[in-house]
């Protein structure tokens, strides 16, 4: 079946301006997840989707990021106002009940 | 609250070496255990996985991983590295609740010298 998929595969933005990534989930999978990833850098956890509950956005580095989730499936991450230190490879990731996490290919964010 | 890690940051190994990434956790109870694997360019990948059963577990090209749960640790082993392996390794940990978000260590870079 069809895996996780991301749009835009990359994006570049001029600093200043707004952009939204999107996150397609594996149907059925009830908990979603949003990365950062930064060049030579591990996984920076932004915010976890689990069902109906309120997200968890512990990780969310500024109030300028924000994510909803629709009707349980579809993921926008939203960046306002973007800085260079936005800059990073944006992954999106869903898992079954057990945990195994099944990651998309990511949006390559450029910051000019 | 739950933490995943991972203490070799990068790991340098000549081909055909034997390979160890220590993974520990902290989390009392039962636990869901993952080892996921990103090749240069490309996205995550699952490596192998440990619900529950035998505790050494086998995942792809050649890979395994041991759970033992008096050390709470989870090490990745290989006993022969190739130059393909060179990655990098996450490990990761969800306790066992369909509740549960899953926490990654920081990651080891994997090198290999051919």
């Amino acid at each position: 079946g069809a895996g996780v998929s991301q749009s835009p595969s990359n994006k570049v933005t001029e600093k200043g301006k707004d952009v939204e990534l999107r996150c397609d989930p594996i149907s059925g999978h009830t908990a979603l997840y949003w990365y950062r990833q930064s060049l030579g850098q591990g996984l920076e956890f932004l915010i976890y989707f689990q069902g109906n509950s309120a997200p968890d956005k512990s990780g969310l580095p500024s109030d300028r990021f924000s994510a909803e989730r629709t009707g349980g499936s579809v993921s926008t991450l939203t960046i306002q106002r973007t800085q260079q230190e936005d800059s990073a490879v944006y992954l999106c990731a869903s898992s079954d009940p057990r945990g195994e996490q099944y990651f998309g290919p990511g949006t390559r964010l450029t910051v000019t | 609250a739950q933490s995943v890690s991972q203490h070799n940051h990068h790991v340098i190994l000549s081909e055909a070496a034997s390979l160890e990434l220590g993974c520990n956790y902290s989390y009392g109870g039962t636990v869901n255990l993952f080892w996921y694997v990103q090749y240069p360019g490309q996205h995550l990948q699952l490596l192998l996985k440990y619900f529950s059963g035998d505790p050494l577990v086998k995942g792809i090209k050649g890979f395994e991983a041991e759970f033992i749960k008096s050390k709470f640790s989870f090490n990745l082993r290989k006993p022969s590295v190739q130059w393909s392996d060179t990655a990098e390794y996450f490990c990761a940990v969800a306790s066992d609740s369909s509740a549960s978000k899953i926490i990654f260590g920081s990651g080891t870079r994997l090198s290999i010298r051919p």
